[in-house]
Formats: C-alpha cells, structure tokens, sequence
C-alpha cells in the first residue's frame, strides 16, 4: 500500500516561491500505473487541483495556476515536488500530494501540510 | 473553469439515506464518466469513495453509491452511520488533461 508524507515550509513569504515534497514509500514513483499529484485547500474552504505529473516526467497544471505551478520528479530518491512562484495570501492552504490512476482518481493521500504566506 | 457546484449541506438520521447532488456542464460531468466522491472528517485527507461515476475502490462500504445523470451526478449514502458524518467532495475530469473538484456538501447525521 502506498504511503505518501508532505515535506516543506511551514512559512513562505509573500513574492517567494512555495516549495514541497512528497516522498512516497510502499512502491515505486517510476511505476506506469500512477500519476502524482497536488491538490490544496485553503483553510475553510474546498478542494483545488493544482496539478500532476506522470513518471515519465509528463505534466499537467490547472489552467488558473499554471503559469506559477512546476511539478517535478525525482526517481532516484521516490519524490516528486512542487513548486509555486509569486506566493501570496490566497496561497494559504493545506497541501495535499496523492497519487492517481487515470489522472483523475486520487486513491492515496499524504497527511496534508499547511503553508502560511505570511511576512 | 469553475467549480463544481453542490449543496452546502445535508442531513438525515441515522438509518436513512442521505443523496448529494454535484452539477457541472457538458464540458466536465456531463463529458465523461470520470466522476469521483471524496469523504473528508476534521483535520483529515480525503478519501476515495467513489470512481468512474459508480464504482467503489475496496474496503468502502456497499452503502455508498453513485451515479449520473445529463450534468449532474449524485452520491448516496443509504443507512446513515454517525461516522458517515463528514464533508463530501466530488470531482470531474474536465477535458484537456484537466481536473476540477466541487464545492463541498458537509453531511450531518441528525
């Protein structure tokens, strides 16, 4: 069974980029039948996907975001990131990254880490 | 592209069926049959209820049940338990290799 953890900042300042982890344990992130993905949710509000990437190093960003979204992969150490650029308030959210088959089936979930934007 | 949109809330007594309604257009819900249900409780990550419209993943009770009709899809939760208490989230495949979520149902079991 997959297990996904959430690593990064707690604190990230307005104008700065959000950075993140998540490392998965429990299979391979190269394997062919997942894709990884973020999703995030503000603090009293809904769910939000910001994007996902295929092992092959294949992306897919949520239109409104992408200009500011990069997912990346990293094979050697089973994690797969996420950056986001020009952070403000409305960046506060609980950071989810899961794991999806077809792209759209979130079925494993990390625990979720909340980032602040804050000065 | 805008979110899904669901009721803000729902409730039923324990033992009756609850059923929560997640509209979108031709372009997501009514496009393809790539809906997905989400249960999320307090301070927790969500979970996969439902998928492909219908379809329960392993382990989640026969309970739940989905389904869809024209742009509007719903998830059933038939005997009410008091840990089925939780917010529910559905989400679409929205064409594009897109994906967007609905606004939330929070389900009360009176």
């Amino acid at each position: 069974q997959l297990q996904l953890q959430e690593s990064g900042p707690g604190l990230v300042k307005p104008s700065e980029t959000l950075s993140l982890t998540c490392t998965v344990s429990g299979g391979s992130i190269s394997s062919s039948s997942y894709y990884w993905g973020w999703i995030r949710q503000p603090p009293g509000k809904g769910l939000e996907w910001i994007g996902s990437i295929y092992y092959s190093g294949s992306t897919y960003y949520n239109p409104s975001l992408k200009s500011r979204v990069t997912i990346s992969v990293d094979t050697s150490k089973n994690q797969f990131s996420l950056k986001l650029s020009s952070v403000t308030a409305a960046d506060t959210a609980v950071y989810y990254c899961a794991s999806s088959q077809q792209l759209v089936i979130f079925d494993y979930w990390g625990q979720g880490t909340l980032v602040t934007v804050s000065s | 592209q805008s979110a899904l949109t669901q009721p803000p809330s729902a409730s039923g007594s324990p033992g009756q069926s609850v059923t929560i309604s997640c509209t979108g257009t031709s372009s997501d819900v009514g496009g393809y049959n790539y809906v997905s249900w989400y249960q999320q409780h307090p301070g927790k990550a969500p979970k996969l209820m439902i998928y492909e419209v219908s379809k329960r993943p392993s382990g989640v009770p026969d309970r739940f049940s989905g389904s869809k009709s024209g742009n509007t899809a719903s998830l059933t939760v038939s005997g009410l338990q008091a840990e089925d208490e939780a917010d529910y989230y559905c989400s679409s495949y929205a064409g594009s290799n897109n994906l967007v979520f609905g606004t939330g149902t929070k389900v009360t079991v009176l």
